[in-house]
């Protein structure tokens, strides 16, 4: 099955520029989503088919997607943006989504 | 606008079976798109478990395909999950969820644009 990648932690401080990235094989033919989950609450999509935002989430995230690697950014950071975040793509060999492990998002 | 809430027992015993419901409010159940249930073991990921059609067709997780029924109530406007021979490794959050995206025939591009808030199940004697 195909495997995404993120990097378990990143640290920010506040006003900057924060880049998550979730990697896999030739990920950039593939639509990425992105999830932010805050503690104790559900995921919420932040991003969809690799740099649309849903109604209701800030310009400041945005997301790109090419090569071995999808990018999700979030400039101005915010205390309240501190999270986890969840890449995901639909495995169309299996006809299921694959997840990544979830990268912490620290706001310094 | 739509909304979705899990219901269910949060402590079921080992080896038994676990049952979560997932109330559909706002919008019709018979929609086109597809139902989810995805869970997230205490400090883990997320894992997609399985997913439904109002019509009645499903998709499951491999992993867990053996033991996964999800069933849909249009009546009810509700969609269910039941988890067979359940060990601690099943305890998690349990979360609903609404797929979308573009079906482009022989594949399709799938995403979550609707999660419900999640129930904790705990498997404990």
């Amino acid at each position: 099955s195909y495997v995404l990648t993120q990097p378990p932690s990143v640290s920010v401080a506040p006003g900057k520029t924060a880049r998550i990235t979730c990697g896999g094989n030739n990920i950039g033919s593939k639509s990425v989503h992105w999830y932010q989950q805050k503690p104790g609450q559900a995921p919420v999509l932040v991003i969809y088919y690799d740099s649309d935002r849903p109604s209701g989430i800030p310009e400041r995230f945005s997301g790109s997607n090419s090569g071995n690697t999808a990018t999700l950014t979030i400039s101005r950071v915010e205390a309240g943006d501190e999270a986890d975040y969840y890449c995901q793509v639909w495995d169309s060999s299996s006809d299921h989504p694959m997840f990544g492990g979830g990268t912490k998002l620290t706001v310094l | 606008q739509v909304q979705l809430q899990e219901s269910g027992p949060g402590l079921v015993k080992p080896s038994g079976t676990l049952s979560l419901t997932c109330a559909v409010s706002g919008g019709s159940i018979s929609s086109s798109n597809w139902w989810s249930w995805v869970r997230q073991p205490p400090g883990k990921g997320l894992e997609w478990i399985g997913e439904i059609y109002h019509s009645g067709s499903t998709n499951y997780n491999p992993s867990l395909k053996s033991r996964v029924t999800i069933s849909v109530d249009k009546s009810k406007n509700q969609f269910s999950l039941k988890l067979s021979s359940v060990t601690a490794a099943d305890t998690a959050v349990y979360y609903c969820a609404r797929k979308t995206g573009t079906d482009y025939g022989d594949y399709g591009d799938w995403y979550f644009d609707l999660w419900g808030r999640g129930t904790l199940v705990t498997v404990s004697s």
